[in-house]
C-alpha cells in the first residue's frame, strides 16, 4: 500500500489565492518530497525537506514537516493558472524506495 | 524536460500481446526506477537498478513483468501476455550518486509510457 495520503483530494481556488495541501504518512522517514504532475505527464520534483527540518521555502512554495504528527503541508502562494496540476508527496526512507501518496488535484481558476 | 526519456509515449495493444518499453536515464545516474501509475493514484514502485544490477522488485511485479538494464545505461520493461489490468502509465526515474558517493535524494522522472490494453 502507498505510504502517504494527501488531503484534500481536490482543491479549486481563484488565481492569486494561496493553496494548501497536506500529506500524512505512516512510518519513519528520512525525507519527504513534493512533486507536481501535469495531466498525462511525468512528475516534476518541487522541493525536498529532510526529517530534521521543520520548514523550507522555494520561491512561492513553502513546505512544513511535523514528524511527531507524521504530516507535511505544501503551501503555494499567489497561485497562477499554470499551477493547475496534481501534487504528490513522496516519502523517502533509509532504504531505496520512495512511497507516493494519492495526490491532490489543484485547479486554479483565472 | 528532465533529461529522462521514455519510448514509446503511448502504446495500445490487445490482451495477450507482449509489450516492451524503454527508458533512457540521465547519463551519469546510477539508479533507475520503474513505477506504475493508474488513474487517480500516485506512482507505485515496481523495481529499481543500481547500474546493471536489479536490486529490488515489488510484489506488484508479477512473473509476466521483466526488466533489464544490460549495460547500466538504458532499461527495458517487458510485459508478457498483457491483461486489461496492466493498463496504466509506466514511469521511469533516475537518481545519481553525489560527489561523496552517497545517493542524492531527488529522482528525475521521464514523461511516462501510457499503456492501454484492449
Amino acid at each position: 500500500s502507498q505510504q502517504g495520503e494527501e488531503d484534500p483530494q481536490a482543491l479549486s481556488i481563484q488565481e492569486g489565492e494561496n493553496a494548501t495541501m497536506n500529506c500524512s504518512y505512516k512510518t519513519s522517514i528520512n525525507n519527504l518530497q513534493w512533486y507536481r504532475q501535469n495531466s498525462g505527464r511525468g512528475l516534476v520534483h518541487l522541493i525536498l525537506i529532510r526529517s530534521n527540518e521543520r520548514e523550507k521555502h522555494s520561491g512561492r512554495l513553502r513546505v512544513t514537516l511535523d514528524t511527531s504528527k507524521k504530516s507535511s503541508s505544501l503551501l503555494i502562494t499567489a497561485s497562477r493558472a499554470a499551477d493547475t496540476a496534481s501534487y504528490f508527496c513522496a516519502t523517502g526512507t533509509l532504504g531505496n524506495q520512495f512511497y507516493f501518496g494519492t495526490g491532490t488535484s489543484l485547479t486554479v481558476i483565472p | 524536460d528532465t533529461g529522462v526519456s521514455q519510448d514509446p509515449r503511448h502504446k495500445i495493444t490487445k490482451r495477450g500481446q507482449n509489450v516492451t518499453f524503454r527508458c533512457d536515464p540521465i547519463s551519469e545516474h546510477n539508479r533507475l526506477y520503474w513505477y506504475r501509475q493508474t488513474l487517480g493514484q500516485g506512482p507505485e514502485f515496481l523495481t529499481y537498478f543500481q547500474n546493471e544490477a536489479q536490486l529490488e522488485k515489488s510484489r506488484l511485479l508479477s512473473d509476466r513483468f521483466s526488466a533489464e538494464r544490460p549495460k547500466g545505461s538504458f532499461s527495458t520493461l517487458e510485459i508478457q501476455r498483457t491483461e486489461q489490468g496492466d493498463s496504466a502509465m509506466y514511469l521511469c526515474a533516475s537518481r545519481r550518486l553525489s560527489m561523496r558517493g552517497a545517493l542524492t535524494d531527488t529522482q528525475y522522472f521521464g514523461p511516462g509510457t501510457r499503456l492501454t490494453v484492449l
